[in-house]
């Protein structure tokens, strides 16, 4: 495998399920991030991980759980969730060289989320 | 806040037609910029940046101009072509932690025919 995956591709889930999305990065890098994309909207970061700490959570309401157990993967665990939630997450990693330098960030390809 | 503005898709085109996409940002500082695409069931891959006034960035004959005085970044091409259909994405980045949070505009969609 190469650059980021993620896994499922397609998830269809029912309000009161508990599922989970992995992501995991191929590139050696040290700063990982979940993003949502909604029809017609631009892409809201939701978090941010940096060396496995959570270092920005955008206001992301508590049935989104984020977990990093290391530096090449990342999790969003999802339970009770809203029929809006319906989205493309993407994942995306960057290598973090220091607040002065523009970090490129590379994305998977994303899991389309349907909730019933 | 900081903030994008992209013109609205869909965009339609003929193969060999020119392309523009209006791009226009709201920043303080020194924002660099961005443009994504995003091809029919992938990622967003980095197409070109800029980061600072008057820089042009460019990559499969695609070009943007970071132009401070009228906050753009329009995106360009002189003849597309049918690979060229995807979601296009003008994002701005402003240093600080993380390599600076990426903030991207709603996406323009493209779409070549034959």
């Amino acid at each position: 495998e190469t650059g980021v995956t993620q896994t499922p591709r397609h998830l269809v889930m029912g309000m009161t399920n508990k599922k989970s999305l992995k992501c995991e990065q191929h590139l050696g890098h040290n700063a990982m991030y979940w993003y949502k994309q909604s029809a017609k909207k631009p892409l809201e970061l939701m978090f941010v991980y940096n060396f496995k700490e959570q270092t920005e959570n955008n206001s992301v309401p508590s049935r989104f759980s984020p977990e990093c157990p290391n530096s090449s993967h990342l999790f969003l665990h999802l339970h009770t969730l809203q029929p809006e939630d319906s989205a493309l997450y993407l994942c995306a990693s960057s290598q973090d060289k220091g607040a002065a330098v523009y970090n490129e960030q590379f994305f998977g390809p994303g899991t389309r989320l349907t909730v019933l | 806040g900081d903030s994008v503005t992209q013109m609205e898709g869909p965009v339609t085109l003929s193969e060999e037609a020119f392309l523009t996409i209006n791009c226009t940002y709201t920043a303080t500082g020194y924002p660099s910029l961005f443009w994504y695409v995003q091809y029919p069931g992938e990622g967003l891959q980095l197409l070109l940046k800029a980061t600072k006034a008057d820089d042009k960035g460019s990559n499969k004959g695609f070009e943007a101009t970071y132009r401070k005085e009228t906050t753009s970044f329009h995106l360009e091409k002189g003849s597309v072509q049918v690979s060229d259909s995807a979601v296009y994405f003008c994002a701005l980045s402003k240093q600080g932690n993380q390599g600076g949070k990426l903030i991207f505009g709603q996406g323009t969609e493209l779409s070549v025919k034959p």
